[in-house]
């Protein structure tokens, strides 16, 4: 039962740096979610799907871009890093937009930049 | 823009007791309102989902009422044990763009 899964768990990056975040879901669902989660702030929506091949902004897309090639997946990338992106970031998946349908999420992404 | 808001921010309690958590939003057209469980370094554990059109949702030891028309969401926890020491969290359901989460509640429960 993987659910959600992100890598890495952990990664330090330097200032100016470029790298992906992947998130795999296995429950055929449609849509897909990347937040990141502050101090003080909550999550915050930065990017999302609503199926293959779609992407569309959240409440904090600047700086992140997004791919959604396969169902499955949800890549978060960084193009060049900044301080201000050291956040944790968790992906989300759900069926479908029935009300009676949670979001899971997965385990999160430790992300810290230099 | 929705906004919710989790009171209290944090909460210490003897083992044992009742307690209730408050959530609230100012836009009442939501799909739905999930409770969340975080522990510490850890992600996100779905407790309870109730449908906008439901009043209420029991797991367990736990019920979640939801009052749209007062854009109220609480949580009930009865009978609190150590292992119930979480940060709760709270986020409503408004369509295909995620939930809006206030920015939870820090529960210690005291053995």
């Amino acid at each position: 039962n993987a659910g959600v899964t992100q890598t890495p768990k952990f990664r330090v990056l330097k200032t100016g740096q470029s790298m992906t975040l992947l998130c795999a879901q296995d429950m055929n669902h449609e849509y897909m979610y990347w937040y990141r989660q502050d101090p003080g702030m909550g999550l915050r929506l930065i990017h999302y799907s609503v199926g293959e091949g779609t992407t569309a902004k959240g409440e904090v897309p600047d700086g992140y871009n997004v791919s959604r090639l396969k169902k499955q997946n949800f890549l978060l990338g960084l193009e060049s890093a900044a301080p201000s992106q050291t956040s944790v970031y968790f992906c989300a998946s759900s069926k479908d937009l029935s009300s009676n349908q949670p979001q899971h999420f997965g385990d999160g992404t430790r992300l810290s930049i230099l | 823009k929705q906004e919710v808001t989790q009171i209290p921010a944090a909460l210490s309690v003897p083992e044992g007791e009742n307690l209730v958590l408050n959530c609230s939003f100012t836009d009442s057209a939501i799909y739905n309102l999930q409770w969340f469980r975080q522990d510490p370094g850890k992600g996100l554990t779905s407790l309870l989902l109730i449908q906008s059109s439901q009043r209420e949702q029991t797991s367990g030891r736990l019920n979640a009422s939801l009052d749209k028309s007062s854009g109220r969401s609480t949580l009930y926890i009865a009978a609190s044990q150590p292992g119930d020491s979480a940060t709760y969290l709270c986020g409503s359901g408004g369509g295909a763009d995620g939930l809006t989460f206030g920015k939870g509640t820090h529960l210690i429960i005291q053995p």
